[in-house]
Protein backbone atom coordinates (compact mmCIF):
# COMPACT_ATOMS: atom_id res chain seq x y z
CA UNK A 1 0.00 0.00 0.00
CA UNK A 2 1.15 3.65 -0.56
CA UNK A 3 1.91 6.05 2.27
CA UNK A 4 3.21 9.34 2.50
CA UNK A 5 5.22 10.98 5.06
CA UNK A 6 6.13 14.55 5.80
CA UNK A 7 8.03 16.17 8.58
CA UNK A 8 8.39 17.58 10.57
CA UNK A 9 4.89 17.44 11.98
CA UNK A 10 5.15 21.14 13.96
CA UNK A 11 7.62 23.90 12.90
CA UNK A 12 7.98 27.32 14.58
CA UNK A 13 10.61 29.39 12.70
CA UNK A 14 11.14 33.28 12.92
CA UNK A 15 10.23 35.87 10.11
CA UNK A 16 13.02 36.03 7.74
CA UNK A 17 13.91 32.86 8.33
CA UNK A 18 14.83 29.66 6.12
CA UNK A 19 12.41 26.56 5.37
CA UNK A 20 12.74 23.10 4.06
CA UNK A 21 9.96 20.74 4.38
CA UNK A 22 10.46 17.17 2.86
CA UNK A 23 7.65 14.95 1.75
CA UNK A 24 8.25 11.50 0.43
CA UNK A 25 6.11 8.36 -1.19
CA UNK A 26 6.31 4.75 -0.46
CA UNK A 27 4.54 2.21 -2.47
CA UNK A 28 4.55 3.75 -6.04
CA UNK A 29 6.26 5.30 -8.63
CA UNK A 30 6.31 8.35 -10.98
CA UNK A 31 3.25 9.68 -9.04
CA UNK A 32 1.94 12.96 -9.26
CA UNK A 33 2.85 14.97 -6.38
CA UNK A 34 1.69 18.18 -5.04
CA UNK A 35 2.18 21.05 -1.86
CA UNK A 36 -1.02 22.77 -0.74
CA UNK A 37 -1.27 25.17 2.00
CA UNK A 38 -4.35 25.92 4.33
CA UNK A 39 -4.53 28.81 6.36
CA UNK A 40 -6.40 28.49 9.35
CA UNK A 41 -10.54 27.42 8.62
CA UNK A 42 -9.71 28.54 5.14
CA UNK A 43 -9.83 25.96 1.71
CA UNK A 44 -6.47 23.85 0.24
CA UNK A 45 -4.53 26.18 -1.71
CA UNK A 46 -2.80 24.81 -4.46
CA UNK A 47 0.74 25.86 -4.08
CA UNK A 48 3.11 23.43 -6.38
CA UNK A 49 2.90 19.83 -8.80
CA UNK A 50 5.27 17.90 -10.37
CA UNK A 51 4.53 15.50 -12.78
CA UNK A 52 8.32 13.84 -12.54
CA UNK A 53 11.91 14.59 -11.62
CA UNK A 54 12.71 18.11 -11.78
CA UNK A 55 9.80 19.13 -13.39
CA UNK A 56 7.71 21.82 -11.28
CA UNK A 57 4.67 23.61 -12.13
CA UNK A 58 3.80 26.80 -9.45
CA UNK A 59 0.46 27.87 -9.22
CA UNK A 60 0.96 31.10 -7.08
CA UNK A 61 3.57 33.34 -7.02
CA UNK A 62 4.93 33.94 -3.80
CA UNK A 63 8.60 33.14 -1.75
CA UNK A 64 8.25 29.75 -2.16
CA UNK A 65 9.73 27.02 -4.21
CA UNK A 66 9.78 23.28 -4.97
CA UNK A 67 11.84 21.06 -6.15
CA UNK A 68 11.69 16.96 -6.99
CA UNK A 69 15.28 15.76 -6.46
CA UNK A 70 13.92 11.82 -6.62
CA UNK A 71 10.58 10.77 -8.02
CA UNK A 72 9.40 10.07 -5.10
CA UNK A 73 10.74 13.11 -3.16
CA UNK A 74 8.85 16.36 -2.89
CA UNK A 75 10.71 19.49 -1.34
CA UNK A 76 9.00 22.82 -0.25
CA UNK A 77 11.26 25.22 0.16
CA UNK A 78 11.88 29.40 1.32
CA UNK A 79 14.79 31.53 1.42
CA UNK A 80 13.11 34.13 3.92
CA UNK A 81 9.38 33.43 5.34
CA UNK A 82 7.00 35.93 5.90
CA UNK A 83 4.38 36.19 8.64
CA UNK A 84 2.00 35.02 5.53
CA UNK A 85 3.32 31.82 5.59
CA UNK A 86 2.18 30.59 8.50
CA UNK A 87 -0.05 27.68 7.50
CA UNK A 88 -0.72 23.82 7.28
CA UNK A 89 1.32 22.28 4.39
CA UNK A 90 0.09 19.38 2.97
CA UNK A 91 1.68 17.05 0.97
CA UNK A 92 0.32 14.77 -1.64
CA UNK A 93 0.17 12.32 -4.34
CA UNK A 94 -1.92 11.14 -6.91
CA UNK A 95 -2.37 8.98 -10.13
CA UNK A 96 -2.30 11.14 -12.82
CA UNK A 97 -2.15 12.16 -16.31
CA UNK A 98 -0.34 15.20 -16.77
CA UNK A 99 -0.63 17.74 -13.72
CA UNK A 100 -4.44 16.43 -13.21
CA UNK A 101 -4.95 13.47 -10.94
CA UNK A 102 -7.30 10.91 -11.75
CA UNK A 103 -8.95 8.11 -9.51
CA UNK A 104 -7.18 9.00 -6.19
CA UNK A 105 -5.29 11.11 -4.11
CA UNK A 106 -3.92 10.66 -1.11
CA UNK A 107 -2.60 13.35 1.83
CA UNK A 108 0.43 13.08 3.99
CA UNK A 109 -0.32 14.27 7.52
CA UNK A 110 0.75 17.57 7.19
CA UNK A 111 3.44 19.86 8.48
CA UNK A 112 1.93 23.14 11.00
CA UNK A 113 4.05 26.05 10.43
CA UNK A 114 3.84 29.32 12.64
CA UNK A 115 6.04 32.03 11.72
CA UNK A 116 6.51 34.19 14.84
CA UNK B 1 -10.68 30.00 -15.28
CA UNK B 2 -12.39 27.90 -12.82
CA UNK B 3 -14.90 28.44 -10.07
CA UNK B 4 -16.04 25.73 -6.83
CA UNK B 5 -18.58 26.86 -4.78
CA UNK B 6 -19.56 24.78 -1.77
CA UNK B 7 -22.32 26.20 1.18
CA UNK B 8 -20.28 27.15 4.20
CA UNK B 9 -21.91 24.99 6.68
CA UNK B 10 -24.22 22.66 7.21
CA UNK B 11 -25.70 21.13 10.67
CA UNK B 12 -27.75 18.04 10.67
CA UNK B 13 -29.48 15.48 13.17
CA UNK B 14 -27.71 11.73 14.18
CA UNK B 15 -29.20 9.07 12.17
CA UNK B 16 -30.41 11.60 9.53
CA UNK B 17 -29.46 11.99 5.93
CA UNK B 18 -27.64 15.31 4.54
CA UNK B 19 -26.55 16.11 1.27
CA UNK B 20 -23.76 18.21 0.33
CA UNK B 21 -23.98 20.02 -3.06
CA UNK B 22 -20.61 21.23 -4.80
CA UNK B 23 -20.96 23.37 -8.31
CA UNK B 24 -18.05 24.17 -10.57
CA UNK B 25 -17.19 25.57 -13.44
CA UNK B 26 -14.04 24.33 -15.82
CA UNK B 27 -12.42 24.46 -18.86
CA UNK B 28 -11.35 21.11 -18.87
CA UNK B 29 -13.32 18.01 -16.67
CA UNK B 30 -10.90 15.49 -15.74
CA UNK B 31 -13.35 14.29 -12.71
CA UNK B 32 -14.22 15.46 -9.60
CA UNK B 33 -13.17 14.25 -5.89
CA UNK B 34 -14.79 14.59 -2.20
CA UNK B 35 -12.40 14.40 1.05
CA UNK B 36 -13.35 14.48 4.49
CA UNK B 37 -11.43 16.49 6.85
CA UNK B 38 -11.17 16.59 10.91
CA UNK B 39 -10.20 19.68 12.31
CA UNK B 40 -6.74 19.70 12.61
CA UNK B 41 -5.38 16.83 10.46
CA UNK B 42 -4.91 15.90 6.81
CA UNK B 43 -8.12 15.27 3.86
CA UNK B 44 -9.37 11.80 3.65
CA UNK B 45 -10.11 11.11 0.13
CA UNK B 46 -13.72 10.03 0.11
CA UNK B 47 -14.95 8.99 -3.78
CA UNK B 48 -13.97 10.07 -7.61
CA UNK B 49 -16.52 10.62 -10.00
CA UNK B 50 -15.09 10.85 -13.81
CA UNK B 51 -18.82 9.58 -15.27
CA UNK B 52 -22.76 11.19 -14.58
CA UNK B 53 -24.48 8.98 -12.01
CA UNK B 54 -24.35 8.00 -8.00
CA UNK B 55 -21.31 6.14 -6.76
CA UNK B 56 -22.25 4.46 -3.61
CA UNK B 57 -19.33 3.52 -1.00
CA UNK B 58 -21.26 2.40 2.32
CA UNK B 59 -23.30 5.67 4.28
CA UNK B 60 -21.54 7.80 1.80
CA UNK B 61 -22.70 8.26 -1.95
CA UNK B 62 -21.66 10.68 -4.86
CA UNK B 63 -23.13 11.97 -8.01
CA UNK B 64 -22.10 13.78 -10.87
CA UNK B 65 -23.94 15.54 -13.34
CA UNK B 66 -21.16 17.24 -15.98
CA UNK B 67 -23.31 18.77 -18.24
CA UNK B 68 -24.39 20.60 -15.08
CA UNK B 69 -21.33 21.44 -13.24
CA UNK B 70 -23.14 19.60 -10.32
CA UNK B 71 -21.95 17.31 -7.92
CA UNK B 72 -23.65 16.50 -4.61
CA UNK B 73 -22.23 13.82 -1.44
CA UNK B 74 -24.85 11.89 0.47
CA UNK B 75 -24.26 11.09 3.67
CA UNK B 76 -26.69 8.71 5.09
CA UNK B 77 -26.90 7.62 8.57
CA UNK B 78 -25.33 10.25 10.10
CA UNK B 79 -23.30 9.60 13.04
CA UNK B 80 -21.34 12.03 15.67
CA UNK B 81 -18.04 11.21 14.30
CA UNK B 82 -19.06 12.58 10.71
CA UNK B 83 -18.98 15.92 11.93
CA UNK B 84 -15.62 17.43 9.83
CA UNK B 85 -15.30 19.61 6.70
CA UNK B 86 -16.22 18.45 3.44
CA UNK B 87 -13.93 19.08 0.32
CA UNK B 88 -14.97 18.96 -3.17
CA UNK B 89 -11.98 19.33 -5.77
CA UNK B 90 -11.58 18.55 -8.95
CA UNK B 91 -9.12 16.63 -11.35
CA UNK B 92 -6.43 19.43 -11.33
CA UNK B 93 -6.27 19.75 -8.13
CA UNK B 94 -8.14 23.09 -7.10
CA UNK B 95 -10.22 22.57 -4.00
CA UNK B 96 -13.28 24.42 -3.01
CA UNK B 97 -13.60 26.20 0.52
CA UNK B 98 -14.86 23.19 1.93
CA UNK B 99 -18.32 22.72 4.05
CA UNK B 100 -18.35 22.30 7.59
CA UNK B 101 -20.54 19.71 9.01
CA UNK B 102 -22.09 19.49 12.54
CA UNK B 103 -23.89 16.40 13.31
CA UNK B 104 -25.73 17.34 16.65
CA UNK B 105 -27.71 14.38 18.48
Amino acid sequence: SQTIHQWPATLVQPVGSPLSLECTVEGTSNPNLYWYRQAAGRGLQLLFYSVGIGQISSEVPQNLSASRPQDRQFILSSKKLLLSDSGFYLCAWGRGVGGRAIETQYFGPGTRLLVL
Amino acid sequence: GQNIDQPTEMTATEGAIVQINCTYQTSGFNGLFWYQQHAGEAPTFLSYNVLDGLEEKGRFSSFLSRSKGYSYLLLKELQMKDSASYLCALGDMRFGAGTRLTVKP
